[in-house]
């Protein structure tokens, strides 16, 4: 049985950079079969979709965070990991990973890809980051 | 992009049903067929409910159904049960490798 926990540290400065990562296991992260996705929630707020890695590499950000964001993965660890630069208390949230299954194969402007099924099936059970001096 | 509009809270007595709506614009609901719901309780993990508009995964009741118009999508929960009292999130394909959540809504069971 698949399962996924986040870890990294609660507390963060403003201004620097949050580091986290998501430990997979009961299954291969270079599987092929699922893009791999952080996701936050500030308390008592709604879901923010952060974005998505698969096993090649290939990497999708929400636009809105664009400019702040890497997500990397570490196959030799079974790990993939979010990186969000210059922090303010706007940043402070539940950060969940997630798991999406492939939905089958896209081809655009003559390249084809394995397209993610923009649903997430699996999930971490969330670990809080506070934003804070 | 903009978050999903979705009601803040519904709720019916148990055995009933409720419906709960998402509401997009062309660019995300409408466009594609990508929507999903989430169920959320108190200090818990989403779980997912419902993928590709009406696809239930396996072990979810199908006390659980979902489908979409134009640009809204729409989760219904019949034969309403306690432990059915959670947060209810859509999300949505947007277009450019993009996706954006709804709002939520909290349902009640009275």
């Amino acid at each position: 049985q698949v399962q996924l926990q986040e870890s990294g540290p609660g507390l963060v400065k403003p201004s620097q950079t949050l580091a986290l990562t998501c430990s997979v296991s009961g299954g291969s992260i270079s599987s092929g079969d699922y893009y791999w996705s952080w996701i936050r929630q500030p308390p008592g707020k709604g879901l923010e979709w952060i974005g998505y890695i698969y096993y090649s590499g290939s990497t999708y950000y929400n636009p809105s965070l664009k400019s702040r964001v890497t997500i990397s993965l570490d196959t030799s660890k079974n790990q993939f990991s979010l990186k969000l630069s210059s922090v303010t208390a706007a940043d402070t949230a539940v950060y969940y990973c997630a798991r999406d299954r492939v939905s089958g194969v896209r081809c655009s402007g003559g390249s084809c890809f394995y397209a993610p099924g923009w649903y997430f099936d699996l999930w971490g059970r969330g670990t809080l980051v506070t934003v804070s001096s | 992009q903009s978050a999903l509009t979705q009601p803040p809270s519904a709720s019916g007595s148990p055995g009933q049903s409720v419906t709960i709506s998402c509401t997009g614009t062309s660019s995300d609901v409408g466009g594609y067929n990508y929507v999903s719901w989430y169920q959320q309780h108190p200090g818990k993990a989403p779980k997912l409910m419902i993928y590709e508009v009406s696809k239930r995964p396996s072990g979810v009741p199908d006390r659980f159904s979902g489908s979409k118009s134009g640009n809204t999508a729409s989760l219904t929960v019949s034969g309403l049960q306690a432990e059915d009292e959670a947060d209810y999130y859509c999300s949505s394909y947007a277009g450019s490798n993009n996706l954006v959540f709804g709002t939520g809504a909290k349902v009640t069971v009275l």
